[in-house]
């Protein structure tokens, strides 16, 4: 099945920067979502935004959403330390209401 | 607060055997997933239930089952498990179905090796 795509692969910042990640897909969709992942643990929902929604904020977390260019990006504004993780996203299609994931992104923060 | 539960964080098992992997949510959510996740390949869906006894597959069934017995229980098995399914899997749960906009809520994970 077709996959989102993360960019970048790897993202390594200073404590205090903000983190900008983005997702592109290939299908029209229903919404698209962001996960966490911490080293070897399960995924935790961060923040859902639907396909006629352009732009959403959840504390430190902002997402936008262009259905245009399909493409999404998530920016995490004065990173700490306790950011240091994996970011997915995942986006579920319209026609079948599939959930298809990127293969993430990994963000380091630096003290 | 929800919880999803799996029953083990590692498990090591040998070529052929027969594996089960367990999954408990406590929030009485209808829909249960069963994923497996390797690096660089993102999350694959390898079989979800949307009610008790019922069950649908994924986008990689194959060399797996599932059973529901009960809502908040769903079980993966490996009939004979193999080196290539050496892996991460994630248990999740959504309170609707995906298209109502619901997320889901994952385990903390089952890391299998089969050697």
């Amino acid at each position: 099945s077709q996959q989102g795509e993360e960019d970048p692969q790897a993202l390594s910042i200073q404590e205090g920067e903000n983190a900008t990640m983005n997702c592109s897909y290939k299908t029209s969709i229903n919404n698209l979502q962001w996960y966490r992942q911490n080293s070897g643990r399960g995924l935790v929902h961060l923040i859902l935004i639907r396909s006629n929604e352009r732009e959403k904020h959840s504390g430190r977390l902002r997402v936008t959403l262009d259905t245009s260019k399909k493409s999404s990006s998530l920016l995490i504004t004065a990173s700490r330390a306790a950011d240091t993780a994996s970011y997915f996203c995942a986006t579920l299609t319209d026609s079948n209401y599939q959930l298809i994931w990127g293969a993430g992104t990994k963000l380091i923060i630096k003290p | 607060d929800v919880k999803v539960t799996q029953s083990s964080r590692y498990l090591v098992k040998r070529t052929g055997e027969k594996v089960f992997l367990e999954c408990v949510q406590d929030m009485d959510h209808e829909n249960m997933f069963w994923y497996r996740q390797d690096p660089g390949l993102g999350l694959r869906l390898i079989y979800f239930s949307y009610d008790v006894k019922m069950k649908e597959k994924g986008d990689i069934p194959e060399g797996y089952s599932v059973s529901r017995e009960k809502k908040e229980r769903f079980s993966l098995i490996l009939e004979s498990a193999s080196t290539n399914q050496t892996s991460m899997y994630l248990c999740a749960s959504s309170a609707r179905q995906l298209s109502y906009n619901s997320p889901l809520h994952f385990g903390n994970g089952t890391r299998l090796t089969v050697t």
